[in-house]
């Protein structure tokens, strides 16, 4: 299984760019990369995903090597309700369907 | 309003029950999933759901089991052969056609005494 690895926690001022970095070097060509956010005692929230190409919504932006091996994510004014946990997936394809692995995430905390 | 609904947000049981945990989906997703969380960790995938009828366990299947009768519904039973019980447990959803975004539920967080 391709797993993630992340920085444990991280800190960013508010309004500054939180730059979360991920490193999955075992992905395989057909898996996507994809960003969730959870806050404390809540379901994640999709935050985007990617397969080779960068990605931008209105929420970040997915910087993802030519290689595929690492990615960032990018919240380009953090504010003080982005602090949350913050996952990077790999998306497994089985049996017709895709599997999450989920790795322990990143605590980002926002600082006023 | 279209999503995911579980209940109860918290629940207590003794040691021994078995206890079934309810996940309702208003948006017609076919595919869904159960996953556990403990504190400071990410989720494990305990069965997931592609069909009405038909589910695969997950990576943590052991002491838990879950019915599809409906296309809505996925509920999971904790049986007392579950040696770790107490968790946090959240279900999600997918259309698995287009996007396999995930949609989570609120989560449930159930303790076993």
């Amino acid at each position: 299984d391709a797993k993630t690895t992340q920085p444990t926690s991280m800190d960013c001022a508010e309004g500054r760019a939180a730059n979360l970095p991920c490193n999955h070097s075992t992905i395989s060509g057909n898996e996507y990369v994809y960003w969730y956010r959870q806050i404390h005692s809540q379901g994640p929230q999709y935050i985007i995903h990617g397969l080779k190409n960068n990605e931008t919504n209105e929420m970040a932006s997915l910087i993802i090597t030519e290689d595929r091996k690492s990615s960032t994510l990018i919240l380009p004014h953090a504010t003080l309700r982005d602090t949350a946990v913050y996952y990077c997936i790999v998306a497994q394809r089985t049996s017709g369907t895709y599997k999450y692995i989920f790795g322990t995430g990143t605590r980002l905390k926002v600082l006023a | 309003d279209g999503g995911i609904t579980q209940s109860p947000k918290y629940l207590f049981r003794k040691e021994g029950q078995n206890v079934t945990l309810s996940c309702e989906q208003n948006l017609n997703h076919d595919a869904m999933y159960w996953y556990r969380q403990d504190p400071g960790q990410g989720l494990r995938l305990i069965y997931y759901s592609q069909i009405v009828n038909d589910f695969q366990k997950g990576d943590i299947a052991e002491g838990y089991s879950v019915s599809r009768e409906k296309k809505e519904s996925f509920p999971l039973t904790v049986t007392s052969a579950q040696k770790n019980p107490t968790a946090f447990y959240l279900c999600a959803s997918t259309s698995g056609r287009s996007s396999y975004e995930q949609y989570f539920g609120p989560g449930t967080r159930l303790t076993v005494t």
